[in-house]
């Protein structure tokens, strides 16, 4: 089943807790990103990944870090997560720059950060 | 002011009814527009693309107004399943991405 996965699927830590949330999809997809979905924001992107070691900021990087060492994967890490960074997480994934409107998105990733 | 604006709605109908959403935009340059639909605590799902001629599937129509940069969606004969949030999404030139609104929600009522 042609599917992006992401986990863990919720989420409760401290203030400078170092977490990783994993994302992986299956349809070999070359781009990635990551969202992070507030109440009256909508969906904001974090970072992305045009391909294998190509990654670039999206409007709210700040906080986080990503990497593409493989295709299928693209983990989102925060070093030193804060309140403010509670939230719901997106990862999505499209064939290639020129289809990135056909997002497929993983279930969502649950955080919240006391 | 946001680069993509939505009425968050929400949007109260019964069923059968006619509903129409609309969705601004402020880059004038922007290229391409979509609506996602978004179940509560889901993931958005691609509904459809809006093309410069309108765009039918079924009973959703959209279609996009560039003199005045928006796009709307028109769901007919609304069913229970219909009840979601509804986002839009434009793909400005030369940019990998999709900006969203924050999405207005619909609730069907029986």
């Amino acid at each position: 089943e042609a599917q992006v996965t992401q986990n863990p699927r919720y989420l409760i830590t401290v203030t400078g807790k170092k977490l990783t949330v994993t994302c992986s999809q299956n349809m070999n997809h070359e781009y990635m990103s990551w969202y992070r979905q507030d109440p009256g924001l909508g969906l904001r992107q974090i970072y992305y990944s045009m391909n294998v070691e190509v990654t670039d900021k999206g409007d709210v990087p700040e906080g986080y870090k990503v990497s593409r060492k493989e295709k299928r994967n693209f983990p989102l890490i925060l070093e030193s997560p804060s309140p403010n960074q509670t939230s719901l997480y997106f990862c999505a994934s499209a064939y290639q720059r020129d289809r990135v409107h056909e997002q497929y998105f993983g279930p969502g990733t649950r955080l919240t950060v006391t | 002011r946001k680069e993509v604006e939505q009425d968050p709605g929400p949007f109260n109908v019964p069923e059968g009814a006619t509903v129409a959403f609309n969705c601004t935009y402020s880059n004038s340059a922007s290229q391409s527009f979509f609506w996602y639909r978004q179940d509560c605590r889901k993931e958005p799902k691609l509904l459809m693309s809006v093309y410069s001629s309108g765009n039918e599937d079924g009973r959703f129509t959209a279609q996009l107004n560039r003199a005045s940069q928006y796009i709307s969606l028109l769901i007919r004969d609304s069913k229970l399943s219909d009840s979601a949030t509804y986002l839009c999404a434009v793909k400005s030139g030369g940019y990998n991405k999709l900006i969203f609104g924050a999405g207005t929600r619909l609730a069907v009522h029986p």
